[in-house]
């Protein structure tokens, strides 16, 4: 099993900011996987990557496979970005897509 | 647009009910997933499902069992309702077996309450 360390877990900004969400794991992967969850409850996946760098909009997110650690960035940070951030890792050894997740980062941006 | 639909938001029930809970998804996904959802413990694998069915347990099966009887819906069970299954519980769906990295559609949730 693959454990997956999120951090921080909780994360208060002032609109504008530049956001920096970290997650570790310690077992070698092929992707990983970045969510979003609002308050409410619904998740919806915001990124899947293997290697270096994808951007969507003022989301950012960074793989260092070798390091077995990746980073989410939210540049100029808005009130509407405040939701839990998950990362996820495939579960070795395992297929049929099976995840092990972060605990989650819980962002609050202030107007 | 696709689309994994759950029975309930919300649902109160009382210790020793039976509770099913229902997840239907229109993507032809092979795999489906149901998750419980607690405060600081993170997303936590109940049961998941490859084929109709066929099922297997998760890291947290105690307490639930799931059936698997169409492509496209996928059913968590609990068979005798205990106050510490009070959770939140999340269904999700995903395409093939053997990729890591095909991407999980996730359900509205139920807010499960059990007094």
């Amino acid at each position: 099993k693959n454990e997956v360390e999120q951090s921080p877990q909780n994360l208060t900004a002032q609109e504008g900011e530049f956001i920096t969400i970290n997650c570790s794991y310690s077992v070698g992967i092929s992707a990983l996987h970045w969510l979003q969850q609002h308050p409410g409850g619904g998740i919806v996946s915001l990124f899947m990557l293997s290697s270096g760098k994808k951007k969507h909009g003022r989301l950012i997110a960074t793989i260092n496979i070798q390091e077995k650690h990746s980073s989410l960035h939210i540049t100029a940070s808005h009130p509407r970005d405040s939701a839990v951030y998950i990362c996820a890792a495939p579960r070795s050894g395992t297929s049929y897509g099976k995840l092990t997740f972060g605990q989650g980062t819980i962002l609050t941006v202030h107007p | 647009d696709v689309k994994v639909t759950q029975s309930s938001r919300y649902l109160v029930k009382r210790t020793g009910e039976k509770v099913f809970l229902e997840c239907v998804q229109d993507m032809d996904h092979e795999n489906m997933f149901w998750y419980r959802q607690d405060p600081g413990l993170g997303l936590r694998l109940i049961y998941f499902s490859y084929d109709v069915k066929m099922k297997e347990k998760g890291d947290i099966p105690e307490g639930y069992s799931v059936s698997r009887e169409k492509k496209e819906r996928f059913s968590l069970i609990l068979e005798s309702a205990s106050t510490n299954q009070t959770s939140m519980y999340l269904c999700a769906s995903s395409q093939g077996q053997g990729a890591s990295y095909n991407e999980q559609f996730f359900g509205p949730g139920t807010r499960l309450t059990v007094l």
